[in-house]
């Protein structure tokens, strides 16, 4: 079965602080994946999707993140966060051949003014 | 386009009852599906179907019932309402094939006293 391990449950930044949040998730065959945004009292709406190609990709807000797919990690960054980008992060993922999506624990991210 | 849409935004039941949670969309997507969010558990998948007529179970689907008359709706029903389906719940839909990008409904707020 899928799998989505997020292991950051709590970030605490600074504004302008760089942020990386680690995605790995256990499916061997082809995958897409995605990283969704809540901020709070919203619904989730979609940060990034990678589907094939540039492994780097990016998304809306400046926020980007790079597959390794040798690592099975989609590990998301923003060089200088700022205080609106405080929100939960999922990390979701996709295995060609299942329709489901399953989701990593989230990770919340608190950014000081 | 309104998207996903999902009614009551908060309900509180008692124990013991049941009760219809509504989603629709108007996307035209074929696929839709039922998460629920608890703390520290991420999103779960409830229920999902691939087209009208044509529903399955996820992750977590005891206590819950689906089914899917038309391509626009796709309502939640709570049989006998319990204290640990206290959660929100996330109403999504995509395209069947490809990419399997999800939009998400605005959530329903459950407690169940």
């Amino acid at each position: 079965a899928q799998s989505v391990s997020q292991h950051n449950h709590h970030v605490i930044l600074s504004e302008a602080a760089s942020l990386e949040l680690g995605c790995n998730y256990s499916y061997g065959g082809t995958v897409n994946l995605f990283w969704y945004v809540q901020y709070p009292g919203q619904h989730l709406q979609l940060l990034l999707k990678y589907f094939s190609g540039d492994p780097l990709v990016k998304g809306i807000k400046g926020f980007e993140a790079e597959f390794i797919k040798s690592k099975f990690s989609f590990n998301l960054r923003k060089p200088s966060v700022q205080w609106s980008d405080t929100a939960e992060y999922f990390c979701a993922v996709n295995a060609w051949g299942f329709q489901k999506l399953v989701f990593g624990t989230g990770t919340r991210l608190l950014v000081s003014p | 386009n309104a998207g996903v849409t999902q009614t009551p935004k908060f309900q509180v039941l008692k124990t013991g009852q049941s009760m219809t949670l509504q989603c629709a969309q108007d996307m035209n997507h074929e696929y839709m599906s039922w998460y629920r969010q608890d703390p520290g558990m991420g999103l779960r998948l409830i229920h999902y179907s691939v087209g009208a007529g044509i529903t399955d179970q996820g992750e977590v689907p005891n206590g819950y019932n689906v089914s899917r008359s038309t391509t626009e709706d796709f309502p939640l029903r709570l049989l006998s309402a319990a204290p640990s389906q206290t959660s929100v719940y996330f109403c999504a839909s995509s395209q069947r094939e490809g990419a399997f990008e999800q939009y998400f409904g605005p959530g329903t707020r459950l407690t169940v006293t």
